[in-house]
């Protein structure tokens, strides 16, 4: 069946710094892979998304790339700020009309 | 354009009592979904809805909690009897049905704490 993994949290970084949070999946067929954000005491947000192998996701200075032969979809931000400390989570759709999520990687950006 | 728009966004109850939460999607989005988040669970996908149909609702965790969506703009969730366990925040997102893999999106969730 279809299942995301993505790094555990939480991650706590110094503002400005590089972030990675690694996201790889295993499915059938050629899902989507998307990134989604959850800001404190909100729903989940579309962050970024790709729908075919060797695309690249961006948004907000955030950006992830489809990575067929490592099945990876690594989220990168080259300077975070404080306003990015949310939760991240990596999900894919495959075959079907729902999306399989990760558990969500917690990021705290300190000033 | 209106989001996914959910209700209440905070519910307090005593156990034993009925809990109806309530979903309103995006317009011409065919497809709705009712999530359940917990800090020990994640993310959880309970039910989905085709069109108003109910196509996998493997999901629930029990007899105690049942899904309707009675026509396109409206859908309910329903808890009865609340048990301190089903404390969580329970997200409705809907989705246009353009292919497998299309955006989902999400209400601001319904937060519920039962006591």
């Amino acid at each position: 069946g279809n299942s995301v993994t993505q790094m555990e949290g939480p991650v706590t970084l110094s503002e400005e710094a590089f972030l990675t949070i690694n996201c790889t999946y295993t499915a059938t067929g050629y899902p989507s892979l998307f990134w989604y954000v959850q800001y404190p005491g909100e729903g989940l947000q579309l962050l970024l998304k790709a729908t075919k192998a060797d695309d690249k996701g961006s948004n907000k200075g955030f950006e992830a790339t489809y990575r067929k032969e490592t099945t990876s979809f690594h989220l990168e931000k080259g300077s975070v700020q404080v306003s990015d400390s949310a939760v991240y989570f990596c999900a894919l759709g495959a075959g079907s009309y729902q999306l399989t999520f990760g558990k969500g990687t917690k990021l705290s950006v300190i000033p | 354009d209106a989001g996914v728009i959910q209700s209440p966004r905070h519910e307090v109850t005593e156990m034993g009592q009925e809990v109806t939460l309530r979903c309103k999607p995006i317009s011409g989005h065919d497809y709705l979904f009712w999530y359940r988040q917990t800090m020990m669970r994640g993310l959880e996908l309970l039910i989905y809805f085709n069109n108003n149909v109910p196509i996998d609702d493997s999901g629930m965790p029990e007899d105690r909690f049942s899904a309707k969506m009675p026509n396109a703009s409206f859908s309910t969730l329903k808890i009865q009897p609340s048990e301190p366990r089903d404390s969580a925040v329970y997200f409705c997102a809907s989705s246009p049905a353009t292919r497998p893999g299309n955006t989902i999106y999400f209400g601001e969730g319904s937060w519920l704490t039962v006591v």
